[in-house]
């Protein structure tokens, strides 16, 4: 049973182009969430989607960001017109439901870099 | 005032040794506590969970919570270098979906 997947591992944009991260769930997790990690500081929720809805993107960035669950595929954290400031790792979780005691799995991440 | 504290360490210690890590918060409607394990370049994973107040063990771990002093504690007995990498603690309310997490603090068991 594979894990959370989360591809590319690594990412190197230059700034104004777009980033896109991409997040294949646990077999069975309809829930997923992503974070990000900026060095010496803790993960910082993003966004919690379920399958073809948003349910809480209150730590999203309000411009440039978006993320979509789509019924078929992974889901895919958007990020237009990057800026240094967004070089982070940006991992993925995702839990079989909402609830607060189902455990989150966690992807690998993806690795960033704005030059 | 950030919402969890966390010590980011570094932290070292011999093998073998009892290792004490903590976090305090703000939110007195946090309920759900999480202690997280991350190895370099490697995602979280879950190492305990506790529910409001309370001590939970589990082999070597033990996580407790203290919501009155709003303080969240893990032991790790009999240290081993492989229990060298970053622990991160993390919680939530009942209410909204956001996970809350610590800083982490770097822990290094020397052999």
């Amino acid at each position: 049973n594979a894990g959370v997947m989360q591809n590319p591992r690594h990412l190197v944009r230059r700034r104004g182009q777009e980033a896109r991260l991409r997040c294949s769930p646990m077999k069975g997790h309809s829930h997923v969430y992503w974070y990000r990690q900026l060095p010496e500081e803790g993960l910082k929720f993003m966004v919690y989607l379920q399958k073809e809805n948003i349910i809480d993107e209150s730590g999203m960035p309000k411009e440039r960001f978006s993320a979509e669950f789509p019924k078929e595929g992974p889901s895919i954290l958007r990020i237009q017109q990057v800026v240094r400031g967004d070089s982070a790792a940006y991992f993925c979780a995702s839990s079989q439901s909402g609830l607060k005691n189902n455990e989150q799995f966690f992807g690998p991440g993806t690795r960033l870099t704005v030059l | 005032q950030k919402e969890v504290e966390q010590d980011p360490g570094p932290l070292s210690v011999p093998e073998g040794a009892i290792v004490s890590l903590n976090c305090t918060y703000s939110n007195s409607a946090f309920q759900y506590f999480m202690w997280y394990r991350q190895y370099s370049r490697k995602g979280p994973e879950l190492l305990m969970y506790t529910y409001s107040s309370g001590n939970k063990e589990d082999g070597r771990f033990t996580a407790q919570v203290d919501k009155s002093s709003k303080y969240i504690s893990l032991f790790i007995r009999d240290s081993q270098p492989s229990d060298s990498a970053t622990y991160l603690c993390a919680m939530s309310s009942n209410t909204g979906n956001q996970f809350y997490f610590g800083t982490g603090t770097s822990l290094t068991v020397i052999p």
